[in-house]
């Protein structure tokens, strides 16, 4: 049973548009989320995170929200480059296990010229 | 920066074999995992290790082992490498503690034929 969910598969973004990657999770001992990015033939790059203290963290063009009560956090990337198009995926963990990673399926996003 | 290095990008490998894939990080990280890549199915845990000689079952250990002699290596081993072990391969590291992320080897696509 899946702990983390994407449930879109893929995405499509027109360049400068907003992007927005949605996660849900189930496991309420999750604190920590994180996002990745990943590009064909290498490993993920870390891209931001937020602490359950919080509802919001911003880097750049990245933000993330997270909803603990519906138990849900996106990933908002305003404006949408090119550059970006990648599979991003979403991670959790829990202070008492450590410091392992539950990772959802993964969004494919294609951001277009 | 933080450099988590595998051993072989691509690998062919005949079922039955004995299979060794190898990491090494470089930033004297605690912990150290091995996740397996799928379509659909994102990164699952097949072991991890939070010290040298300990180890800890993921959410996939079947059919495969590891050994962590030293803090900065960490092998994944399959004993009998079988079809459905054909997959990505994907080594992180990261230190101990609250909000710590985890960071990526450029992955193993490993083959069994």
């Amino acid at each position: 049973d899946q702990q983390v969910k994407q449930n879109s598969p893929s995405l499509s973004v027109q360049e400068g548009r907003i992007s927005i990657l949605n996660c849900d999770y189930t496991n309420s001992m999750f604190d920590y989320f994180l996002w990745y990015k990943k590009y064909p033939a290498e490993g993920p790059t870390f891209l931001i995170s937020i602490s359950s203290i919080k509802d919001k963290n911003e880097d750049g063009r990245f933000t993330v929200f997270l909803n603990k009560s519906a138990k849900h956090l996106s990933l908002h990337i305003v404006p949408s480059q090119p550059g970006d198009s990648a599979v991003y995926f979403c991670a959790a963990s829990a202070r008492n296990a450590g410091n392992m990673l539950t990772f959802g399926g993964g969004t494919r996003l294609m951001v277009k010229p | 920066d933080v450099k988590v290095t595998q051993s072989s990008r691509y690998l062919v490998k005949r079922t039955g074999e004995k299979v060794f894939l190898e990491c090494v990080q470089d930033m004297d990280h605690e912990n150290m995992f091995w996740y397996r890549q799928d379509p659909g199915l994102g990164l699952r845990l097949i072991y991890f290790s939070y010290d040298v000689k300990m180890k800890e079952k993921g959410d996939i250990p079947e059919g495969y082992s590891v050994s962590r002699e030293k803090k900065e290596r960490f092998s994944l081993i399959l004993e009998s490498a079988s079809t459905n072990q054909t997959s990505m391969y994907l080594c992180a590291s990261s230190l101990t503690g609250e909000l710590a992320e985890a960071f990526f080897g450029q992955g193993t696509r490993l083959t069994v034929v």
